[in-house]
């Protein structure tokens, strides 16, 4: 069973449109980050977020999380063909320790001209 | 300051072979954490070592090994090959241990893909 859950899959998109992608788990988090992987590299941190509700913009990419610390989701607005990659969400279950830091499977996002 | 750097970058093995992986983290860094990522399962968490010290362990079988030296860089070792296997395998550093509270950033290199034939 995948602690976090990623949709969709996979999403091909032209120049211009908008999107969001989702990233839910039944498990609460005591913080979700939000990675990019791109072809042939390491993923890369976009953002963290820690508060319930918490919404953070990084430029044309918006982030929520959920207000029970359940869920997440990406939107981003106006997507680029510099947008194309695997977008990973990852967190650490609350009360867990020296937990690890868990990744859903990703989104894997096309963006074409 | 230089990335988490992981050799080799590529490498073919037939079954039966063991692979020894390498990971040197950023500067300062003395977490190291090593995950499998495959199309199917995504990232799987491996292990996680701090300060030569195996932290963590994820479920996978004994053929999956690794330790830490007191530079902080890291090795894993995975004998008896399985096509299975076949997979990149990522290293992430970070400055202090990823306990529960911990919301920073891992560090990830650029991965070693294997291929088992």
């Amino acid at each position: 069973t995948q602690l976090l859950e990623q949709s969709p899959q996979f999403l091909s998109i032209q120049e211009g449109e908008n999107l969001t992608v989702y990233c839910n788990s039944s498990s609460v988090f005591s913080s979700l980050q939000w990675y990019r992987q791109e072809p042939g590299e390491g993923p890369v941190l976009l953002v963290t977020v820690v508060t319930g509700g918490e919404v953070k913009k990084l430029k044309r990419l918006t982030f929520q999380f959920g207000d029970a610390r359940k869920d997440s989701s990406l939107h981003i607005t106006a997507a680029q063909p510099g947008d194309t990659g695997l977008y990973l969400c990852a967190g650490r279950p609350m009360n867990s320790g020296y937990s690890t830091l868990t990744f859903g499977k990703g989104t894997m996002l096309l963006v074409s001209p | 300051k230089a990335g988490v750097t992981q050799t080799p970058r590529y490498l073919i093995k037939t079954r039966g072979q063991q692979v020894t992986l390498s990971c040197s983290p950023i500067s300062g860094h003395r977490s190291v954490s090593w995950y499998q990522q495959t199309p199917g399962q995504g990232l799987q968490f491996l292990f996680e070592y701090f300060s030569e010290t195996q932290r963590n362990k994820g479920n996978f079988p004994g053929r999956f090994s690794g330790r830490q030296f007191s530079n902080s860089r890291s090795e894993m070792n995975v004998s008896t090959l399985e096509l299975g296997d076949s997979a990149l395998y990522l290293c992430a550093s970070s400055p202090t241990s990823g306990g529960a509270t911990y919301t920073g950033e891992l560090f990830f290199g650029e991965g070693s893909r294997l291929t088992v034939l």
